[in-house]
């Protein structure tokens, strides 16, 4: 089944202390997104690739980065987490971003801890 | 002002009941709106889209969207306990790549 697959699923890192997500896609879409969500929050997009094209969102801090290395795969990279950081990260794709009607489709998602 | 509004709730309806989820959005050049479920420690999950003005009919559930008033909502028929979830309004504005999310309606399902 085409599908969004993210690891790991749990994360338990120390404060400062370099951690990196990982997201695949088998549905072969252009689009991928990285997502925070906090508690009782809506997600909250951190950025997004259209194919090779990196977008950041204004608001992201440069604690955040993110690579994709080929279309099925995109990492986040959190440099130095702080406390403030533990949320669960979503990966989305989608087919292409100008469609109308494109949909998203979000992986399980990782949940970080900070300690 | 938020992209997507959405009364945070908590909605609590009697099994076989009809829920009814509301959702506002500011732009007007909004243009594809999306209902996700989320359960709890979960990803969201489609449930629904719906771009065009009037109802959308899939199984027990309908989205209904009203550019003119700016508005998108979900009807749950025949509720169930399973629908217990929170249920977050999305819009795409189809000029980017941004998928505007509501904070969210919090559904209890009573049986």
């Amino acid at each position: 089944d085409a599908m969004v697959i993210q690891n790991p699923r749990y994360q338990v890192t120390q404060f400062g202390k370099p951690v990196t997500l990982s997201c695949s896609q088998t549905l072969n879409h252009n689009v991928m997104y990285w997502y925070q969500q906090k508690s009782s929050q809506a997600p909250k997009l951190l950025f997004h690739y259209y194919d090779k094209d990196f977008n950041n969102e204004a608001d992201t801090p440069d604690n955040f980065q993110s690579r994709r290395p080929n279309t099925s795969f995109c990492f986040l990279d959190i440099r130095s987490p702080g406390l403030g950081d533990a949320a669960m990260y979503l990966c989305a794709t989608s087919r292409d971003r100008r469609s109308p009607g494109d949909e998203q489709f979000f992986g399980p998602g990782t949940r970080l801890t900070v300690l | 002002q938020k992209e997507v509004e959405q009364n945070s709730g908590p909605l609590s309806v009697p099994e076989g009941a009809i829920a009814s989820l509301n959702c506002t959005y500011s732009d007007r050049v909004s243009q594809s709106f999306f209902w996700y479920r989320q359960y709890s420690g979960k990803s969201p999950e489609l449930i629904m889209s719906i771009y065009s003005n009037g109802d959308k009919e899939d199984g027990r559930f309908t989205a209904q969207l009203n550019k003119a008033s700016q508005y998108v909502s979900l009807l749950i028929r025949d509720s169930q306990p399973s629908d217990s979830a929170t249920y977050l309004c999305a819009v795409n504005k189809n000029t980017g790549n941004q998928f505007y999310f509501g904070t969210g309606t919090s559904l209890t399902v009573i049986p």
